[in-house]
């Protein structure tokens, strides 16, 4: 199994709601990671979890939580967006983490979100 | 900051042609990899290249990297409409972990 998936599709939320993006993978990979990617854009790195511990964040403003429960899932947790956060956020995973700058990156479809 | 930036932004062409993207980047490299995105899904790793290597081939794929001039380019021969989609070149800084930086990208347009 090389897929990593990504729940939902599609989300649309409002500014004051809670809502969470879900990502999993069983390729028994140890990094997985969150981008977020605007239109026409490259995807930029927000979180990096390596070994189930939160090896980089980019500065990511608090309203964006990530969590990884575990080797497979990785979640991230959404509270009190602004419609600047609408964009498509992709989840992926590598084999190695920290010890791979030759890691290749698989990468779920994203979840398409529109902040309202 | 993105790391690299590629030319064209944009590139339209008929099947059969063969298309050429660049990535220019700024610091040393252990090695460059290239990424593909249909639109609005997922990226798909397409190759690697090491800092010690000039040149790679994966079926129609030809990349070459100048670690002279910090560039690399991505050759598709023989493009299909297939082919349409967003070509993303990556680098890997070691900032405590790994990070990944991908150039702006170049969307390609194959004309059937």
């Amino acid at each position: 199994d090389t897929e990593v998936t990504q729940t939902p599709k599609h989300l649309v939320m409002g500014m004051t709601n809670k809502k969470s993006l879900k990502c999993e993978q069983h390729m028994g990979h140890r990094a997985m990671y969150w981008y977020k990617q605007k239109a026409k854009k490259p995807p930029e790195l927000m979180f990096v979890y390596s070994y189930e511990k939160l090896s980089i964040n980019e500065s990511v403003p608090s309203r964006f939580s990530p969590e990884c429960p575990n080797s497979s899932l990785l979640n991230l947790h959404l509270h009190a967006l602004q419609p600047e956060d609408s964009a498509l956020y992709l989840c992926a995973s590598s084999q190695q983490g920290l010890a791979g700058d030759t890691d290749t990156q698989y990468f779920g479809p994203g979840t398409r979100l529109t902040v309202l | 900051s993105q790391q690299g930036e590629e030319d064209p932004q944009a590139l339209s062409i008929q099947e059969g042609e063969n298309a050429t993207m660049n990535c220019s980047y700024k610091t040393s490299i252990n090695n460059l990899q290239w990424y593909r995105q249909n639109s609005g899904r997922g990226l798909v790793h397409l190759i690697l290249i090491r800092s010690n290597e000039r040149e790679k081939h994966s079926g129609r794929l030809r990349v070459t990297l100048d670690t002279s001039k910090k560039s690399s380019s991505l050759l598709i021969t023989a493009s299909r409409a297939a082919d349409t989609a967003s070509y993303f070149c990556a680098t890997v800084r070691n900032t405590g972990g790994f990070k990944t930086i991908f150039g702006a990208g170049t969307r390609l347009f194959v004309k059937a």
